[in-house]
């Protein structure tokens, strides 16, 4: 079946990395992405990996793929009060394009 | 700003009554996608659109529907409306219909049913 877990709640100070974890069960998928939504708006797209890479970065943002354990994370260093929303990890890909989504991961940053 | 737009961005209606919803894909993009994003479900894929037909369907009900018109512009008809239909729905539009294409969301409508 197609289900995409997160922690529901992460908690840093400012200064720390913080790590969003992920886990997916559809191997099919093809690409993995973040997006990131901050109250009461839409989602934006953080980044991604595709399916056959282990580790991607992006400035302040790592993503690591483990395919075996299908497991996705996202390590943003140097965390800020501006990094603070909810970020969802979503497989895609597979014989669609539709996204399935993670339930999202609170992320605060305290000062 | 992810070019994608969406109207109206919030939308207050009774139980019973039909609402539409539009989104305007980003320049270029061919397909059109609708999430719904709600408290107990979280987000869900609902329907894809690839230049005017039909591409894939997800967890639409049947009271909904959906079309892309030959300006790709796309319109997602909620009607027979109920309190848990109350949610946030998301256009998200790429450029292909591929399954590595990547989706930019539009900024949602917020329906509120009561």
């Amino acid at each position: 079946g197609e289900d995409v877990e997160q922690s529901l709640f992460l908690s840093v100070r400012e200064g720390d990395s913080s790590v969003i974890n992920c886990t997916y069960t559809d191997s099919s998928s093809t690409y993995l992405y973040w997006y990131k939504q901050e109250p009461g708006a839409g989602l934006q797209l953080l980044t991604y990996i595709f399916s056959n890479m282990d580790m991607k970065q992006d400035q302040r943002l790592t993503v690591l793929l483990n395919k075996k354990d299908k497991h996705l994370s996202l390590r943003i260093a140097d965390t800020q009060t501006g990094d603070s929303a909810i970020y969802f990890c979503a497989e895609g890909g597979g014989a669609t394009n539709k996204l399935i989504f993670g339930t999202g991961t609170l992320l605060a940053v305290q000062p | 700003d992810s070019g994608v737009t969406q109207t109206p961005k919030h939308l207050i209606t009774a139980t019973g009554q039909r609402v539409t919803l539009r989104c305007s894909p980003r320049s270029g993009d061919l397909s059109v996608y609708w999430y719904q994003q709600s408290l107990d479900q979280g987000l869900q894929f609902l329907i894809q659109y690839y230049n005017g037909e039909e591409r894939a369907k997800g967890n639409i009900l049947e009271r909904f529907s959906a079309q892309q018109f030959p300006d790709l512009h796309s319109e997602l008809n909620l009607s027979s409306l109920e309190l848990g239909d109350s949610a946030l729905y998301f256009c998200a539009s790429s450029g292909g219909a591929g399954g590595t294409d990547t989706q930019y969301f539009g900024p949602g409508t917020r329906l509120t049913v009561l």
